[in-house]
């Protein structure tokens, strides 16, 4: 079963307004955590937002937020006043219990995001 | 700040060859993990080291071999290359210690392996 879902293959968005792409998970872990990535044409992979499990507010990282609602396992990023640059493909990923050390990361399939002048 | 660096960032082989990545992490950073992203995919976990000891396994070919080292630099090797190898390979590495600012995860610029 797909652990991370993200629905939305592509959106557009005009520039100057807010976008949201979706992103639900799937686990029976008590303990996780959530982030989302950005992917540009350039194929690096940037780090955005992080909430955790356990964490009561919702994360923030500048004109980023991540809209967690957990009894939904959903976690939603909203990119607000969208620029050209934010143009990229957008991971949502999962990380889940410790095997000897390390943890487990999950991404989803990704969303593509056009921001349109 | 300095990031995780990966060389060389492109790769050009043909079949039956070998190849060997290298992966930096972030300095102080125990943890590495080994990624593939085949072309419009999503990234795929290949295997993790923690303390420069092998930690978790995902899909990576009997073909390929990773370690870590002593200065926690990463290297994965692969053998016998094939066209379906063809893919954008990221390292990525995070403290692995544990709790909510030492999970994030951050990853090199890849190396793109072209299998021609």
């Amino acid at each position: 079963a797909q652990k991370i879902t993200q629905t939305q293959p592509g959106m557009f968005v005009q520039e100057k307004e807010a976008v949201t792409l979706d992103c639900t998970y799937d686990t029976s872990d008590p303990s996780y955590g959530l982030f989302w990535y950005k992917q540009p044409s350039s194929g690096e992979m940037i780090f955005l937002i992080y909430q955790g499990s356990y964490d009561q507010q919702n994360a923030t990282e500048g004109r980023y937020s991540l809209n967690f609602q957990k009894a939904r396992k959903s976690a939603n990023l909203v990119i607000s006043a969208s620029q050209l640059g934010d143009s990229a493909m957008y991971f949502c990923a999962m990380r889940e219990g410790r095997v000897s050390g390390t943890y487990k990361y999950i991404f989803g399939t990704g969303t593509r995001l056009k921001v349109l002048a | 700040a300095a990031g995780v660096i990966q060389s060389p960032r492109h790769l050009i082989k043909e079949k039956r060859e070998t190849a060997t990545l290298k992966c930096y992490p972030i300095p102080r950073h125990d943890t590495v993990y080994w990624y593939q992203q085949g072309p419009g995919q999503d990234p795929q976990f290949l295997i993790s080291f923690y303390e420069k000891m092998q930690s978790d396994k995902g899909s990576i070919p009997d073909r390929f071999s990773a370690q870590q080292f002593s200065d926690y630099h990463s290297e994965l090797n692969m053998s016998s290359l094939e066209l379906g190898d063809s893919a954008l390979y990221f390292c990525a590495s995070s403290l692995g210690t544990g709790g909510a600012t030492n999970e994030k995860l951050f990853f090199g610029s890849g190396t793109q392996l072209s299998v021609l």
